[in-house]
């Protein structure tokens, strides 16, 4: 399965929006990117996943680079139940969830 | 509130001991994961299920025995585990298995091996 690289850590002000980077060069063309979060003492939950093109959801929105060798999950006004463990997943067409460490959001009020 | 409970949610035994993990769907999906989260580890997959038949089991000691009587429940039956094997256990389900489906996940058993 192809890897991602994420930052270990983030920190964001509460209410201003919040972009976790992603690289995935190793990406390849049948290659979905998924987002899942893990807040405190909670199993993950999903965020948002996309394929080429940029995706909104009601949690968040996904940029996918044209090249798609990276990606931002942007959620637009972080609130203090936005902070949790970001994890950012390739999934191949009939692959399984791997996930790495992700990027700990910390978010301050 | 996902939809996919599991119980206990904490759990301390000795090595000797044997125990079981609940799972519980209410999703109607047709497949079911144990997932293993040990402290500054990722997630790492154990089984899967699929309509009741397991199509993965990713070289998982003996010492866990999962089963899968009915499409909504999953258990992980537990017999001379080792302190390493203490974790964050956790259960998830998805409509299908290798489809780009969400996996819903439950809160987790936190086990302690003594």
């Amino acid at each position: 399965d192809a890897k991602t690289t994420q930052p270990n850590s983030m920190e964001s002000n509460e209410e201003e929006p919040v972009h976790l980077p992603c690289n995935h060069s190793t990406i390849s063309g049948t290659d979905y990117i998924h987002w899942y979060r893990q807040l405190p003492s909670q199993g993950p939950e999903y965020v948002i996943h996309g394929l080429t093109s940029n995706v909104n959801n009601r949690m968040a929105s996904l940029a996918i680079a044209e090249d798609r060798k990276s990606s931002t999950l942007i959620l637009h006004r972080a609130t203090l139940r936005d902070a949790a463990v970001y994890y950012c997943i390739l999934r191949r067409s009939q692959g399984n969830l791997i996930f790495g460490k992700g990027t700990k959001l910390s978010v301050k009020p | 509130e996902t939809g996919v409970t599991q119980t206990p949610r904490h759990l301390v035994m000795g090595m000797t001991n044997k125990k079981s993990l609940k799972c519980e769907q209410h999703l109607g999906h047709n497949a079911m994961y144990w997932y293993k989260q040990s402290a500054k580890k990722p997630l790492e997959l154990m089984f899967v299920y699929s309509l009741e038949e397991r199509v993965e089991n990713n070289s998982v000691p003996s010492r866990f025995s999962p089963e899968c009587p009915n499409s909504s429940h999953l258990f992980l039956h537990l017999h001379t585990l080792q302190p390493e094997d203490s974790a964050l256990y956790l259960c998830a389900s998805s409509q299908d298995y290798r489809i780009q489906e969400t996996q819903y996940f439950g809160p987790g058993t936190r086990l302690l091996v003594l």
